[in-house]
């Protein structure tokens, strides 16, 4: 069946750092893909989406590319700050199909 | 409403008791899905509704666990017996059912503690 594989965490950078939160992806056809953040004592809420290969997600400074050639779909962030830290969530759904989430990646950034 | 509302936002309840949890979804969205989400761990599929048509049920871990929704609106979960491994935050969302654009709407969730 479908499925997401994440970094493992935590990951913890320094204000100012660059960002990478790798996701690669298994799964039949051509699935949308997506990243959700999770902040401290909230619920999940969309990042940004991809539908389609070579499509680049972007929102807040975050960016990701849809790469069908490595399944892949991993977050980065040039500048990150402490207002980012929070748990991040790969995730895709495939046609017809329900979504499927990854175990989600903690990001702490230190002042 | 605004967006996908959950109550209560806590609970807590004693082993072997039954508990209800409530999902308001975003109007006019007419799938409905429900997650649990143990500490430190990623998201668990439950269930998923979508209209009219018979939800599936394929993630629901135990006979215990049940759901209910009517039509395009308000869904329950139900937890009988309780069990402390139940403890965790069951989230509930929802979405348009609109193909490769479909995007899904968290609601805060509901903490689950079982003594």
């Amino acid at each position: 069946g479908d499925s997401v594989t994440q970094m493992e965490g935590p990951v913890t950078l320094s204000e100012e750092a660059f960002l990478t939160i790798n996701c690669t992806y298994t799964a039949t056809g051509y699935p949308s893909l997506f990243w959700y953040v999770q902040y401290p004592g909230e619920g999940l809420q969309l990042l940004l989406k991809a539908t389609k290969a070579d499509d680049k997600g972007s929102n807040k400074g975050f960016e990701a590319t849809y790469r069908k050639e490595t399944t892949s779909f991993h977050l980065e962030k040039g500048s990150v700050q402490v207002s980012d830290s929070a748990v991040y969530f790969c995730a895709l759904r495939g046609y017809g199909q329900n979504f499927v989430f990854g175990p989600g990646t903690r990001l702490s950034v230190l002042p | 409403g605004a967006g996908v509302s959950q109550s209560p936002s806590n609970k807590v309840t004693e082993k072997g008791k039954d508990v209800e949890l409530r999902c308001d979804p975003i109007s006019g969205h007419t799938a409905l899905y429900w997650y649990r989400q143990s500490l430190g761990q990623g998201l668990e599929f439950l269930i998923y509704f979508q209209g009219n048509s018979a939800p599936d049920k394929s993630g629901l871990p135990s006979d215990r666990f049940s759901a209910e929704r009517t039509g395009e609106s308000v869904s329950t979960l139900t937890i009988q017996r309780t069990q402390q491994e139940d403890s965790a935050v069951y989230l509930c969302a929802s979405s348009r059912r609109d193909g490769p654009q479909e995007t899904q709407y968290f609601g805060p969730g509901t903490r689950l503690l079982v003594l």
